[in-house]
């Protein structure tokens, strides 16, 4: 069975940083491409970043590059976002998910940035 | 950025209606079009992927249709469980955009 599970969410200061986790099992994380998908109080759904299988490809949404770093670690079955700078609008649950097309949701794991 | 733009917002429903929610691109994205629902609390879930491919495990009342800028969600024989928030995304190219979600309600 596909399992995400993630972690790392919790309550920081605007201009904090955080680093979330997605852990993968029951399929060969190293074959699939991963994403970031992030959604805000009451609000859609917003793509945040992505990262090929080897790691070799990255992309970010402008909203969050030069601030966020996606990662993984293909012998840990991981998948990690580094946040840094957080502003009040990256107040969300924070979602891993698998594929380009998003097959498998981890349960998400809230971010809450507030003084 | 390739806009996704789905309507209606909101629609109300009875259980057994059919029911279609449109999405529609700012430019053409092939086939690169994914549905998913979404109830409250939880993950989203994949329903429909490459515009028209039912993902496993998904009833087969929902369906999908479309290639270019115009794609369509239907579901069939509305069930009490398909009462969710149901969303667009294109996967042709990045960043990956979502449309706005149409909340599905029970009449």
């Amino acid at each position: 069975e596909v399992q995400l599970v993630e972690s790392g969410g919790g309550l920081v200061q605007p201009g904090g940083s955080l680093r979330l986790s997605c852990a993968a099992s029951g399929f060969t994380f190293s074959s699939y491409e991963m994403n970031w998908v992030r959604q805000a109080p009451g609000k859609g759904l917003e793509w945040v970043s992505y990262i090929s299988s080897s790691g070799s490809t990255i992309y970010y949404a402008d909203s969050v590059k030069g601030r966020f770093t996606i990662s993984r670690d293909n012998a840990k079955n991981s998948l990690y976002l580094q946040m840094n700078s957080l502003r009040a609008e990256d107040t969300a649950v924070y979602y891993c998910a698998r594929d380009r097309s998003c097959d498998y949701w981890g349960q998400g794991t809230l971010v809450t940035v507030s003084s | 950025d390739i806009q996704m733009t789905q309507s209606p917002s909101s629609l109300s429903a009875s259980v057994g209606d059919t029911v279609t929610i449109t999405c529609r691109a700012s430019l053409s994205i092939s086939s690169y079009l994914n549905w998913y629902q979404q109830k409250p609390g939880k993950a989203p879930k994949l329903l429909i992927y490459a515009a028209s491919s039912l993902q496993s495990g998904v009833p087969s009342r929902f369906s999908g249709s479309g290639s270019g800028t115009d794609f369509t969600l239907t579901i069939s024989s509305l069930q009490p469980e398909d009462f969710a928030t149901y969303y667009c995304q294109q996967s042709y190219s990045t960043p990956w955009t979502f449309g706005q979600g149409t909340k599905v309600e029970i009449k």
